[in-house]
């Protein structure tokens, strides 16, 4: 199975301030053409999860464009330019291929300062 | 608007049975894959198991392979998991989330593989235990 490790599992952030979460997957999720099979979700306090970014770097309808995912291979990162008090939560990478099990990283925790 | 709504979750003792569901309204549930994704209290995401828009296709986790069986009513717009066979460790809010296998890339005009879980349900809490 292919391992999703995150870092760091914490985050505390100032308001509008950046903040980063790097993920990196045990093996290649490059496919062909250059897409990169990896999404991120946001889990809120006491909410479901719910899905920010596809395919390495496509925003998910209704996600502010203060979010963005980049990144290639097996080295991800997702990327939130000016943190907001709304973006406290849990932050999981997820291996996107079409083979399962589709396995997700052990979670970042975002907190405000 | 999309919906999914668990039901069936409680307690159930270790080696017992549970059948959960997720009530699908607001999009064709035909058209979707379906999935169940878990998570024990307090830590990470699980995938479980899938299930193809005709049912035709259906994968599992190796840590609920035997015991548990995903199935669907496209009729009646319902997801289920049967988990037979319940441990300790299958305590968990477990979550439907539908899902799509393939992206259409407008710019370049591909058809991209690119499995992701675009709404899920608020969960229902199984708890095992004696």
């Amino acid at each position: 199975d292919i391992v999703m490790t995150q870092s760091p599992l914490s985050l505390s952030v100032t308001p509008g301030e950046p903040a980063s979460i790097s993920c990196r997957s045990s093996q290649s999720l490059l496919q062909s053409h250059g897409y990169n099979s990896v999404d991120w979700y946001l889990q809120k306090p006491g909410q479901s999860p719910q899905l920010l970014i596809y395919l390495g770097s496509n925003r998910a309808p209704g996600v502010p464009d203060r979010f963005s995912g980049s990144g290639s291979g097996t080295d991800f990162t997702l990327k939130i330019s000016r943190v907001e008090a709304e973006d406290v939560g849990l932050y999981y990478c997820m291996q996107a291929l079409q083979t399962p099990p589709w396995t997700f990283g052990q979670g970042t925790k975002v907190e405000i300062k | 608007e999309v919906q999914l709504v668990e039901s069936g979750g409680g307690w159930v003792q270790p080696g017992g049975s549970l059948r959960l569901s997720c009530a699908a309204s607001g999009f064709t549930f035909s058209h979707y894959e379906m999935n169940w994704v878990r998570q024990v209290p307090g830590k990470g995401l699980e995938w479980l198991s899938y299930i193809s828009n005709s049912g035709g296709t259906i994968y599992y986790a190796d840590s609920v392979k035997g015991r548990f069986t995903i199935s669907r009513d496209n009729a009646k717009n319902s997801l289920f998991l049967q988990m037979n066979s319940l441990r300790a460790e299958d305590t968990a809010v477990y979550y439907c989330a539908r899902s799509s296998s393939t992206y259409y890339d407008i710019s370049t005009g591909y058809y991209v593989p690119n499995f992701r879980l675009d709404f899920w349900g608020q969960g229902a809490l199984v708890t095992v235990s004696s």
